[in-house]
């Protein structure tokens, strides 16, 4: 199993990013994905995920209305858009799959990118 | 939301046991997962489903879940076993809803 996360980068209060997670090494579209944020010296903070088929998704509070999770089965990845992004949103993304179709603990992790918000 | 509570750091002797404590309000009817962090790294996962070892975690690290507490045990603990470690379980499964407990640092003396 391969997690690799990009499309962090510094941005301005109130900009948009999107990150990606691209998946190799296990049948993608049959596992349930999420993405975990940490902030600079901080512990982990669950952010968003999806079960196998996208028929289930949720978020953290402090992200619902401008972040939106998606899976593309045919490319094999896992995105994060976000909008509006806040100071507070300064973290290493994480991209891990989940154990289950349905959810469970997270087996396999990426190794992160960084996204930046400051003025 | 729920809230799972770890105490901030434990220290511990190599060759000793650590016990990295998770409290939540009847987390015994949950299920909990329990991840190692070591600085600069991505997290693993060492611990799943209250008590069940991932291939290739030794069986030095184990964990229980009763009650209002669950626990993450090192035994024989090893310098290389310094890092962070958080408990997690599924909130709501009907909203596919995660929470984290807030780390502790295992140091080793």
């Amino acid at each position: 199993v391969h997690l690799v996360e990009s499309g962090g980068d510094f941005v301005q209060p109130g900009r948009s990013l999107r990150l990606s997670c691209a998946a190799s090494g296990f049948t993608f579209r049959d596992y349930a994905m999420h993405w975990v944020r940490q902030a600079p010296g901080k512990g982990l903070e669950w952010v968003s995920g999806l079960n196998w088929n996208s028929g289930s998704i949720g978020y953290v509070d402090s992200v619902k209305g401008r972040f939106t999770i998606s899976k593309d089965n045919a490319k094999n990845s896992l995105y994060l858009q976000m909008n509006s992004l806040r100071a507070e949103d300064t973290a290493i993304y994480y991209c891990a799959k989940a154990l289950l179709a349905e959810g469970g603990c997270f087996d396999f992790w990426g190794q992160g990118t960084l996204v930046t918000v400051a003025s | 939301s729920y809230v799972l509570t770890q105490p901030p750091s434990v220290s511990v002797a190599p060759g000793q046991t650590a016990r990295i404590t998770c409290g939540g309000n009847n987390i015994g009817s949950k299920v909990v997962h329990w991840y190692q962090q070591k600085p600069g790294q991505a997290p693993v996962l060492v611990v799943y489903n209250d008590d069940d070892r991932p291939s290739g975690i030794p069986e030095r690290f184990s964990g229980s879940n009763s009650g209002n507490t669950a626990t993450l045990t090192i035994s024989r603990v090893e310098a290389g076993d310094e890092a962070a470690y958080y408990c997690q379980l599924w909130e709501t499964r009907s909203d596919l809803s995660y929470v984290f407990g807030s780390g502790t640092k295992v140091t080793v003396l």
